[in-house]
């Protein structure tokens, strides 16, 4: 069964650094894995989706990398702002089964001017 | 477009009431998804729907049901509210085809039962 983990749980830096969420998966056979922004008392928002096949993805001030074989992901974001301060949750896709989608309980991000 | 809309925002029930979340899309996306999130954790699949006429089963079915008679809605019934239900209910959608098939979310429904 897959299970998806995200650490730290909650993580609260100085705007202007630079910073890495980490998302873990147990179950390699992902199609894809995809890294969503919420904002509190909202729904949620894509900010990059990596296929299977890819290493990384790119918007902005975002980056996240795959690492199917190891089961691993991150989310890195330069130069925080504190209009970047969210919840950031990874969700990962069944190879096969493609509407089995699993999500990370998140990390909570607080930017502090 | 006005995207994945839910309403209500809020609800509290009794136990043992029933009511129906309703969720619709305008972006003619086939597939439909209910989810729930508890407080601290990550989204978990109720029901979902690849097209008009077609449900089935997530993670959680149980105490929930679902219809799909248009591809724009797909409301969410609780027969018997029970406190376990107490959770924010995310509608969702998205494409059938397409790489960056990504998931379109609604607000969400925040539902406590007493």
């Amino acid at each position: 069964k897959q299970e998806v983990t995200q650490i730290p749980a909650a993580l609260s830096v100085p705007e202007g650094e630079n910073l890495v969420l980490n998302c873990s998966f147990t179950d390699s056979a992902i199609y894809n894995l995809q890294w969503f922004r919420q904002d509190p008392g909202k729904g949620l928002t894509s900010l990059l989706l990596i296929q299977s096949s890819q290493r990384e993805q790119t918007s902005g001030r975002l980056n996240a990398s795959l690492d199917k074989s190891s089961g691993r992901s991150t989310l890195y974001i330069a130069a925080s702002q504190p209009g970047d301060s969210a919840t950031y949750l990874c969700a990962v896709r069944h190879e096969t089964s493609y509407d089995k989608v699993i999500f990370g309980p998140g990390t909570s991000l607080s930017v502090i001017p | 477009n006005a995207g994945v809309t839910q309403t209500p925002k809020f609800r509290i029930l009794k136990i043992g009431q029933s009511m129906t979340l309703q969720c619709t899309q305008d972006m003619n996306h086939n597939y439909m998804y209910w989810y729930r999130q508890d407080p601290g954790m990550g989204l978990k699949l109720i029901y979902y729907s690849v097209g008009a006429g077609i449900t089935d089963k997530g993670e959680v079915p149980n105490g929930y049901n679902v219809s799909r008679s248009t591809t724009e809605d797909f409301p969410l019934r609780l027969e018997l509210a029970a406190p376990s239900q107490t959770s924010v209910y995310f509608c969702a959608s998205r494409r059938t085809s397409g790489r960056l098939n990504t998931q379109y979310f609604g607000p969400g429904t925040r539902l406590t039962v007493l």
